[in-house]
């Protein structure tokens, strides 16, 4: 149980266009969804929290503009990156929380690599 | 504010050989502790956690102990396999930051045959 689903694995894009990253919860209701941001060889940096049908709190120097968050249900979070450059390039990940385990355990989403051109 | 250190990789081991992975914490209140395993080209996976002071989290031959005297959570495996090549994180949540992790910078181990 606890599998969370992220679509696609990878994506390439062009500057300036925009992409987005889907993020699942198979087999349970995630009351509260993560997105992270991952470089190569360092930890991962929170980028925002989001509670199903409310805003996403965004971290301190996390453009809420840029990274678009939507949790318009229990099971699906989606984080568009608007306006790619090639700094945005990087490895996404998103995790999940019932809400309901001890510690708030967080299942994490196997990662989107996005490539900006 | 709270964080979490963790000593510094890459780490590498034969097989069978002892491993210890340090982490050590900063934290106001009671924290949660995790050990995330993120094997290459893969997710994060959860490998154990503990949720209050002398607490031993195990798993997979893993096992940390959840030290408040000393504020760490080093994680431990008697015999390591060269499946257990992965980077490993230390982790820290705080129940009224709404779940929020704070990770480690995550430490690489190698396991040659």
């Amino acid at each position: 149980g606890a599998v969370v689903s992220q679509h696609p694995s990878r994506v390439i894009c062009k500057s300036g266009t925009s992409v987005k990253i889907e993020c699942r919860s198979l087999d349970f209701q995630a009351t509260t969804m993560f997105w992270y941001r991952q470089f190569p060889k360092k930890s991962l940096m929170l980028m925002a929290t989001s509670n199903e049908g409310s805003k996403a709190t965004y971290e301190q120097g996390v453009e809420k503009d840029k990274f678009l968050i939507n949790h318009a249900s229990l099971t699906l979070s989606t984080l568009t990156v608007t306006s790619a450059h090639p700094e945005d390039s990087s490895f996404y990940i998103c995790s999940a929380s019932s809400g309901h385990e001890v510690a708030d355990t967080q299942y994490f989403g196997p990662g989107t690599r996005l490539t900006v051109l | 504010g709270n964080s979490v250190t963790q000593m510094e990789g890459p780490v590498t081991l034969s097989e069978e050989a002892f491993l210890t992975i340090n982490c050590t914490y900063t934290a106001t209140g009671y924290p949660s502790l995790f050990w995330y395993v993120q094997y290459p080209g893969e997710g994060l996976q959860l490998l154990l956690k503990a949720t209050k002071a002398d607490d031993k989290g195990s798993n997979k031959g893993f096992e940390a102990t959840y030290r408040k005297e000393t504020t760490s959570f080093h994680l431990e495996k008697g015999s390591v396999q060269v499946s257990d090549s992965a980077v490993y994180f230390c982790a820290l949540s705080e129940g009224n930051q709404g779940g929020k992790l704070i990770f480690g910078q995550g430490t690489e181990l190698s396991v040659k045959p």
